[in-house]
């Protein structure tokens, strides 16, 4: 079947780096992304992998390897404005996870 | 910037009724989608449309169907709605080209059936 696994909550502290894994299966797989959604806010693209690696975008980065179906998206030097679900999503179509719910605390 | 706007923020109707629910981009992209968001189920893909008048079923099409009969529109249609289809629904676009790298979402319309 199709399916993403993420951890439904994390929590971590301000100043902190924190890593969201996600691991996936499908029968078809184009790339890995990540999005960010504040609560009551429509979901942000943060990232895309098409290829084994890291790709790093300022606080945020994102590795994928394929060949173990398994991502992950680091965000580091952590602020509050942090706080806010990340989802994982494969394409084609977009295909998204359940969801973990980041928490920053001072 | 590119803009998805979605006709309504909130909406109430009332079960059996038949329901729009619109969605416009900007952008010229020719991928649209329609999502339901509900808590701790993540965004799960109801149907989705390459270009016009082409449509596929994602995951959860019961209960639903859409429209596209121009480029920037794509409409979602609940048939008979059912107080199950409560939910927070998204739109989506994103360019053409195979994969999807990058997505474009609305701001959301919740819908709630009494």
């Amino acid at each position: 079947g199709q399916s993403l696994e993420q951890p439904s909550e994390v929590t971590a502290v301000e100043g902190a780096i924190v890593q969201i894994n996600c691991t996936y299966q499908t029968s078809g797989f184009y790339g890995l992304s990540w999005y960010q959604q504040h609560d009551g806010g429509a979901p942000t693209f943060l990232s895309y992998n098409a290829l084994d690696g890291l790709e790093e975008t300022g606080r945020f980065s994102s590795f994928l390897s394929r060949s173990d179906s398994y991502g992950y998206l680091l965000l580091q030097e952590l602020q509050m404005k942090d706080s806010a679900s990340y989802f994982c999503a494969y394409s084609t179509p977009l295909v998204f996870g359940k969801g973990t719910r980041l928490s920053v605390i001072a | 910037d590119v803009k998805v706007t979605q006709s309504s923020r909130y909406l109430v109707k009332r079960t059996g009724e038949k329901v729009f629910l619109e969605c416009v981009q900007d952008m010229d992209h020719e991928n649209m989608f329609w999502y339901r968001q509900d808590p701790g189920l993540g965004l799960r893909l109801i149907y989705f449309s390459y270009d016009v008048k082409m449509k596929e079923k994602g995951d959860i099409p019961e209960g639903y169907s859409v429209s596209r009969e121009k480029k920037e529109r794509f409409s979602l249609i609940l048939e008979s709605a059912s107080t199950n289809q409560t939910s927070m629904y998204l739109c989506g676009t994103s360019p053409s080209g195979g994969a999807v790298t990058e997505a474009f979402f609305g701001q959301g319309t919740r819908l709630t059936v009494v």
